[in-house]
Formats: C-alpha cells, structure tokens, sequence
C-alpha cells in the first residue's frame, strides 16, 4: 500500500549509546529508501539514502541496512551525541512520489 | 547559494480567504514538491511536478492547487482554505527521477506555518 510504517514514534538514549529506527513498508516495487534528519524548527535534511541493489550503507556514525525481501529498512546511529536529537524521517519513492514514515523524536541525554 | 526559498515564513488568515504560499528554487531543478508536516503524521505530499507544465496529485491534494508554468516556480494555492489546512508546509525540489522512478535527494524549504481561523 502507501504507507510507511516508522517505529518506535519516541527514543531516548544515553549520550554514547546506539539508536535504531525501522521502517516497513509493502510495495516492492519501491527501490529507494532516504533518511531525513529535522531538527526543532528547521527543515528536513538528508543524511543518508540506500537504493535497492545494496544492504548496506555508511557514513561515519549512521549506517542504513536494507532488506528488500522482508520490506524494511533500518536507520543506525553509534555513539549518540546530543546533536543527534531530532525528528527522523525515514521514506520510500513510489512512482514519482516520495512517501515519509510518521517520524521518529530522537531524545540522546547527555 | 543554492536554496528553496518559500514565502511567507508565516501566515495567519481566515475561512475562505483564497492565498497563495511562493516556492522558487535555484538549482535548476525539474522535480518540485510540495508536503504538509502535522503531528504524529510525517510529512504528506500535496502535490508534485516532474517538470514545467507536469503537474501530478500526491496523497493529500484535496483543496490545494498548483501550477509550474516555469522551471524555478511552483506556488501552491488554496482557494478556500478551511481550519484543517493550519499545519506547516514545506515546498522541497530535486534534480529529477532516474531510471526506476523518484531516486534523488530532496532539498526542502524552510517552511510556511499557516493558521486558517
């Protein structure tokens, strides 16, 4: 169907701990999967994309693993900083489209 | 500098009152966007556009109207705006669609907050 399904909605760790955020979804057809990171007030900003034909991505402390056959995708964070606090937003494209999850508020206490 | 930029950052109107929220881009991007952010539901595309003069519904294009008769431009219009369209709005582009459909990194605006009493 359309929807992304994004969870958990909440998360708080402790500054230095690893943060996981999944997503499923249903269409196979999909072959794109962006994370985009708001922080409070400001727009949404990528910071990591996986397309289909790899598992895994990295850069630095965020990876995103991709399982296409089970249809969902994974956001990882190491090492947490405070800086990492914000809403996350995993997506994935249909068609022309680019259709987000619900959003994850990340919360990394120092 | 590259940049979205949306205009107003906010607006307050009233019932029925038709406006029109400004989105220009820089980048000589084709592909434009339009969402709107409400709590606890991510953010939802209004409407799309491939290219000038393509224009497409996304998942909630119900009261709200576009145009892209030029590549930089693509206002978003609400002819009779009602309570339920208070929400933020974010206007977003990107260089387009590859093989597969959408696959390029969104580059979004800073948003319009708009309140419709």
């Amino acid at each position: 169907g359309e929807n992304v399904e994004q969870h958990p909605s909440t998360l708080s760790v402790q500054e230095g701990d690893s943060a996981v955020i999944k997503c499923t979804y249903s269409d196979s057809a999909s072959n794109y999967f962006p994370w985009y990171k708001q922080e409070l007030g400001k727009r949404p900003q990528l910071i990591i994309d996986i397309r289909s034909n790899v598992g895994e991505k990295k850069d630095q402390r965020i990876a995103v693993t991709l399982n296409k056959t089970a249809k969902h995708f994974s956001l990882h964070i190491t090492e947490t900083q405070p800086e990492d606090s914000a809403v996350y937003f995993c997506a994935r494209n249909q068609g022309g489209k680019l259709i987000f999850g619900q959003g994850t508020e990340l919360s990394v206490k120092p | 500098e590259a940049q979205v930029t949306q205009n107003p950052r906010y607006l307050i109107t009233v019932t029925g009152k038709k406006l029109t929220v400004t989105c220009s881009q820089n980048m000589n991007h084709e592909y434009m966007s339009w969402y709107r952010q409400d709590p606890g539901l991510g953010l939802r595309q209004i409407y799309y556009s491939m290219n000038v003069e393509v224009t497409d519904k996304g998942d909630v294009p119900e009261g709200y109207k576009v145009s892209r008769k030029e590549k930089r431009n693509f206002p978003l219009i609400l002819e009779s705006p009602s309570p339920n369209q208070t929400s933020l709005y974010f206007c977003a582009s990107s260089p387009g669609q590859g093989v597969g459909g959408y696959n390029s990194p969104l580059h979004f605006g800073n948003g319009t907050r708009l309140t419709v009493t």
